[in-house]
This record gives structure tokens, C-alpha cells and sequence, in this order.
């Protein structure tokens, strides 16, 4: 079956300009993850929804960072107003439960450059 | 907090030679551990998780790991690297929150195979 998806796998913005980023989990997971990762660096956590609950946001850098998954399944996040240090790798993870054994999948990645 | 250090931003092997990256953890309870690795342009892959059914974890593409309570270390290794095994290699403890069981990613290693 198809692994997690994002979309776009690229971006570019300039600073100021409000962004979007779409993630596709594998169908009937519950849980779904977004982390940030900077160059170099390992990915950090960002935000978690268990099914269209987001229980947890507190990762996120500042109220310019908003994550929704209305229906459970497709989850956006959105970046207004972006500034030249949101540039990074932003990662989508789902997972089919809610405990620490279950193995999150990761999707291939945005890439959003803000110049 | 959960946390992980790996050692070493950068390992370099020979092909055939064994390969082996240090992550040593840091928890008051018993963690979930876990590896992954990362090719260029790609989301990142499990490798191996430790779970606490066994202290010898193996994973895919010959890769393991050895749980030390006493070390606080998960070092993940490979008896004979191939160039296939080029890439960025992170170790990870999963930490309950209200954000389910998020990763906690380490800075990561680059593993560089020369022929």
C-alpha cells in the first residue's frame, strides 16, 4: 500500500507570505505527527493529532504555526506570515496506534526555503 | 525529559569494515529506543526499535543494536558496511506526553563508506 505522502516536496516563499503544506497518511492511522528539521540537525517535534484531535501543539515556534486535520485523515499545516529561520525540512509521521511500540512512518518531506 | 546524544557528527569506514555509531540515552523510566536512518531527499526509515523484550535488537539490512542499562547506551552497529549504507543515521527515545509518544530525536550521524 502507499506510504505517507507531502505535498508540496518543495517550496519556496518569501518572507511575509503565507504557506501551506499537506500531509497524507496511510489510511486508518490514528495517529499522525509534524516535525521540524533544520539542516544539520535531527527532526523536533512540532505537533500531534490522534485521529482530528490535536492533543498536543506545544512544539509548535509561535502562534504563526497552525496544524489541522478536520476529517482524521489529511492533516495541513500552515505557516503565516513566514520568516527566514521557518526554513527547514517540516516531516509527517503516521502511526496505526497511540503507544510507544507502534512505528511511526515518515513521508518524504517539505522542503521550505524562505528568502 | 527523554533525551538522546549521539557521538560523533561524522563517521567514516571501508567498505567491509564494521560500522559503529554511538547513542547513549538519557531517562528515569525504562525508554523505547529507536534508529532510523535517512537518505538524501528521503524520510526516514526504522532501522530497529528496543522495546525491552530483548537487549539485542536486530533490525534491517543486517544493522543491530545492544540495549546497556548500565551505559545508558543503545549503539547501533554492522559487522561489514556496505556503500549502500551512505546516509544520516538517527537514534531516538520515545517519551509519553500529552503528545502520545513523540520521538526525541538525537543530532544525528552522517555515515560516510569509502571504498
Amino acid at each position: 500500500g502507499a506510504g505517507v505522502s507531502q505535498s508540496p516536496r518543495y517550496k519556496v516563499a518569501k518572507r511575509g507570505q503565507d504557506v501551506a503544506l499537506r500531509c497524507d497518511p496511510i489510511s486508518g492511522h490514528v495517529s499522525l505527527f509534524w516535525y521540524q528539521q533544520a539542516l544539520g540537525q535531527g527532526p523536533e517535534f512540532l505537533t500531534y493529532f490522534q485521529n482530528e484531535a490535536q492533543l498536543d501543539k506545544s512544539g509548535l515556534p509561535s502562534d504563526r504555526f497552525f496544524a489541522e486535520r478536520p476529517e482524521g485523515s489529511v492533516s495541513t499545516l500552515k505557516i503565516q506570515r513566514t520568516q527566514q529561520e521557518d526554513s527547514a525540512v517540516y516531516l509527517c509521521a503516521s502511526s496505526s496506534g497511540t503507544g510507544g511500540l507502534h512505528e511511526q512512518y515518515f513521508g518524504p518531506g517539505t522542503r521550505l526555503t524562505v528568502t | 525529559a527523554q533525551s538522546v546524544t549521539q557521538l560523533g557528527s561524522h563517521v567514516s569506514v571501508s567498505e567491509g569494515a564494521l560500522v559503529l555509531l554511538r547513542c547513549n540515552y538519557s531517562s528515569s523510566v525504562p525508554p523505547y529506543l529507536f534508529w532510523y536512518v535517512q537518505y538524501p531527499n528521503q524520510g526516514l526509515q526504522l532501522l530497529l526499535k528496543y522495546t525491552s523484550a530483548a537487549t539485542l535488537v536486530k533490525g534491517i539490512n543486517g544493522f543491530e543494536a545492544e540495549f546497556k542499562k548500565s551505559e545508558t547506551s543503545f549503539h547501533l552497529t554492522k559487522p561489514s558496511a556496505h556503500m549502500s549504507d551512505a546516509a544520516e543515521y538517527f537514534c531516538a527515545v520515545s517519551e509519553y506526553s500529552n503528545s502520545g509518544y513523540a520521538l526525541n530525536f538525537g543530532k544525528g550521524t552522517s555515515l560516510l563508506v569509502t571504498p
